[in-house]
């Protein structure tokens, strides 16, 4: 079956430091990937996606490649703000038995201080 | 805003109740699902819908009872539930396509006592 691992939270960091969340993959088939941000309260946004290989996805500063070779698709920002706190989920999305079936990681907390 | 509205936001019930839980969407998505998140444990796909047919349904205990009378509503029937049935109930939707992005609800916040 499909699965999504994500690095363990809370990642911890100051403001305008380097962002890296690793997330790596196994799927049966040629998957979309996909990062998606939870802020507290609400439901999961899509941050951004990438549908083939060497593909990069890129919104609000953050980047990720889909890199089939490593089945990786990590999430990286150069700079991040107190406002990017939140959880970040890595997710895939497969065709399978007539649906496309969502496979999410477990969430990597982000916390920035000023 | 995303499109995708969940009601209530807060549903606090006994074991022997019975309550729903409703989600709209009107982005003409044709695919929608029901999440569940717990505090510490991954994102759990309970039900997923396409074209108002259930096509996935990840062994959910029959105290959870979906209901897709039409492609824009999803509704979820809970009764006799267990506190660990707690969580935060998340709706969203897609549409069909190599992308399968998906667009989430706010989420309904359960508690059971």
């Amino acid at each position: 079956g499909n699965s999504v691992t994500q690095m363990e939270g809370p990642v911890t960091l100051s403001e305008e430091a380097f962002l890296t969340i690793n997330c790596t993959y196994t799927a049966t088939g040629y998957p979309s990937l996909f990062w998606y941000v939870q802020y507290p309260g609400e439901g999961l946004q899509l941050l951004l996606k990438a549908t083939k290989a060497d593909d990069k996805g890129s919104n609000k500063g953050f980047e990720a490649t889909y890199r089939k070779e490593t089945t990786s698709f990590h999430l990286e920002k150069g700079s991040v703000q107190v406002s990017d706190s939140a959880v970040y989920f890595c997710a895939l999305s497969d065709y399978a038995g007539g649906s496309y079936i969502p496979t999410f990681g477990r969430g990597t907390s982000l916390i920035v201080h000023p | 805003e995303t499109g995708v509205t969940q009601t209530p936001r807060h549903l606090v019930m006994g074991m022997t109740n019975k309550k729903s839980l409703k989600c709209e969407q009107h982005l003409g998505h044709n695919a929608m699902y029901w999440y569940k998140q717990s505090a510490k444990k991954p994102l759990e796909l309970m039900f997923v819908y396409n074209f108002k047919e259930q096509t996935e349904n990840n062994s959910v205990p029959s105290r959870f009872s979906p209901e897709c009378p039409n492609s824009s509503h999803l509704f979820l029937h809970l009764h006799t539930l267990q506190p660990e049935d707690s969580a935060l109930y998340l709706c969203a939707s897609s549409q069909e396509s190599p992308e399968g992005k998906l667009f989430f609800g706010s989420g309904t916040q359960l508690s059971v006592l």
